[in-house]
Order: C-alpha cells, then structure tokens, then sequence
C-alpha cells in the first residue's frame, strides 16, 4: 500500500479563497483523521470520521471550516473563505481499529502546506 | 481536558550516546500512548504504541515506558545515531469525553551531532 496520500503538498492562495485539501487512507483503515500543526499551537485535532461517519468535529475551529467522507477512500477538508491565519499544515491519518486500542496505529499522510495570503 | 506536555523541547547529544526524552499527562485515564517520529517536512511515522495496560515496549534501538499513575512516559533511544535526529513527538489517546483520538504534546526536536 503507498501509505496515506495528501493533495495538494503546497498551495498558496489570498484571503477570501475557498481551499480544498484532499486524502486518501489506507485501504481498509476504518478510521480517518484531519489533524492542524503550527508552531504555536502543535498538532490539533480537527475532525475524525469512523467508517466515514464524522464521530466528533469539536476541534473544527470555525464555521468556515467543513469536511466530508463521501467514501471509504477519500476525504476532503474545505475551508472558505480563507483566512491568513489559517496557514498551517493539515495533516490527514488513518488508522484500523485493534482490538484493545479504540483508533490503533496512526499512520500519517505528509501533509498539506497552506498559505494564506 | 488532557494535556501533554514535553520536556526538552530541543536536545543536541554527540553521537553514540544514550538518552531519553520525557513525556507528560494530565489525565491518567488513557487508552494508550504512542510516540511519533517527524522529520523536517514530512508527516509522522509511528514508532511504538504502550497499551494502557503495558509498561514498555521495544524496538530496535527504541525502548518506551508507560506509567499510567504518575502520568508519565519516556522514550529511550540507545547509542544514538545522526540518522536519529528529527522531532520526537508523544501522544495520548484519551478514554471518551470532548475530541477523541490523540492529544500530542509538541515534540522534542532532537539533533545527533556526527
């Protein structure tokens, strides 16, 4: 398997655009997570989904930020509008349920780095 | 609210030597604790998961402990190499309650001197 896939790696775009950052887990991972890292704040949980249900988005900072799972494969991070303070560097991860471990073994996605302008 | 912290947050060791970074939690009740290799750039790579009702695990050059009731964990990597240095993160997966999955603390940026 080529692991968790992140797209786009970079993408530098203005204030005011909408930002669509995609993921693809590892086959046959039941779990799926959106992670935010800065330096100030590390790495935040944003979202996760269970069998592509989103169980808890509390970390969703705003509204302006959504995420779908419309399949086991895919799964994507929409912020609009964008905001200069939303530069970061979203991660997606994926991860099969063990059995004495609620999410198991995170594996990670290199990530996506946004600028916002 | 779970909190993880790291301590040092930055380290530089000569080659060949041993050493162990700390790890910290607020909350004793977990489900397990993983730490977190990152290297400049790049996303994480996992490197062992202690189950709650562990002590240790080891791999390779890599040992880590767990001690639930004082919130504590180590990571002790043995004769250490340049390829070692990254940024060492840990992480706590917390039993239900707010966000689930895994609070990380902010890593130990670790640099092994040739």
């Amino acid at each position: 398997d080529a692991g968790v896939i992140q797209s786009p790696r970079h993408e530098v775009t203005e204030m005011g655009q909408e930002v669509t950052l995609r993921c693809k887990p590892i086959s046959g991972h039941d779990y799926l997570f959106w992670y935010r890292q800065t330096m100030m704040r590390g790495l935040e949980l944003l979202i996760y989904f269970n069998n592509n249900v989103p169980i808890d988005d509390s970390g969703m900072p705003e509204d302006r930020f959504s995420a779908k799972m419309p399949n086991a494969s895919f799964s994507t991070l929409k912020i609009q509008p964008s905001e200069p303070r939303d530069s970061a560097v979203y991660f997606c991860a994926s991860s099969f349920q063990a059995k004495q471990s609620r999410t198991g073994e995170l594996f990670f996605g290199e990530g996506s780095r946004l600028t916002v302008l | 609210k779970q909190e993880v912290t790291q301590i040092p947050a930055a380290l530089s060791v000569p080659e060949g030597e041993n050493l162990v970074l700390n790890c910290s939690f607020t909350d004793s009740a977990i489900y397990n604790l993983q730490w977190f290799r990152q290297d400049p750039g790049k996303g994480l790579t996992s490197l062992l998961l202690i189950q709650s009702s562990q002590r240790e695990q080891t791999s390779g050059r890599l040992n880590a402990s767990l001690d639930k009731s004082s919130g504590r964990s180590t990571l002790y990597i043995a004769a250490s190499q340049p390829g070692d240095s990254a940024t060492y993160l840990c992480a706590v997966e917390v039993l239900g309650g707010g966000a689930d999955g895994l609070t990380f603390g902010k890593g130990t940026h670790l640099i092994i001197q040739p």
